[in-house]
């Protein structure tokens, strides 16, 4: 069975920094691209970034680019997200997904459940 | 960047009745070589993740009831529940993943009238 089960949400203060991680179990993890995507309270689903199931590339949405940085370690079978310089428009609860192939250009088939980011004094 | 708009943005069907959603994308996610839509539906009821129910625009997810259906090509898209039943309350998004950044629609709530 496909797990996927996100931590390190948390209250952050405007500018501070926090390191997401997406433990992945039930599935060979380097066989696929893994993405994250956030939904702020009462919003829809922003997508964020993907990285390929090697590692060797990613991509970012414009608003996130050069402040988040998405990243995996296969043999931990884990997916990153290290989130610099928070502002409140990046509260939400942040998804990770796995996609049902190794490059990006897949449909988003198993979710995890989600963890949430306060970024507030 | 591709942008997805869908329409309505809520809607309220009798049980029983039709639904229909529809998504349209600022440029074709068609890719030619393959004749593939690179268009997905989800589903997100209130306090839980998404979860696919159509991908390739018209291919329906394992496991998922076949009173759900995808149809269009190009740029215009429709997800129809054919007799909605009390579970379908969610809201449902489409997304592109033709290209970077694989954005969503802005979703469509359903209800039940």
């Amino acid at each position: 069975e496909v797990q996927l089960l996100e931590s390190g949400g948390g209250l952050v203060q405007p500018g501070g920094s926090l390191r997401l991680s997406c433990a992945a179990s039930g599935f060979t993890f380097s066989s696929y691209a893994m993405s994250w995507v956030r939904q702020a309270p009462g919003k829809g689903l922003e997508w964020v970034s993907v990285i390929s199931g090697g590692g060797d590339s990613t991509y970012y949405a414009a608003s996130v680019k050069g402040q988040f940085t998405i990243s995996r370690d296969n043999s931990k079978n884990t997916l990153y997200l290290q989130m610099n310089s928070l502002r409140a428009e990046d509260t939400a609860v942040y998804y990770c997904a796995r996609l049902s192939g190794a490059s990006y250009y897949s449909a988003y088939g198993y979710w995890g459940q989600g963890t949430l980011v306060t970024v507030s004094s | 960047d591709i942008v997805m708009t869908q329409s309505p943005d809520s809607l309220a069907v009798s049980l029983g009745e039709r639904a229909t959603i529809n998504c349209k994308s600022s440029q074709s996610v068609l890719y030619s070589s393959n004749n593939k839509n690179y268009l997905a539906w989800y589903q997100q009821k209130p306090g839980q993740p998404p979860k696919l129910l159509i991908y390739w625009a018209s291919t329906r997810e394992s496991g998922v009831p076949d009173r759900f259906s995808g149809s269009g090509s190009g740029t215009d898209f429709t997800l129809t529940i054919s007799s909605l039943q009390a579970a379908d309350v969610a809201a449902y998004y489409c997304q592109q993943y033709y290209t970077g950044p694989f954005t969503f629609g802005q979703g469509t709530k359903l209800e039940i009238k």
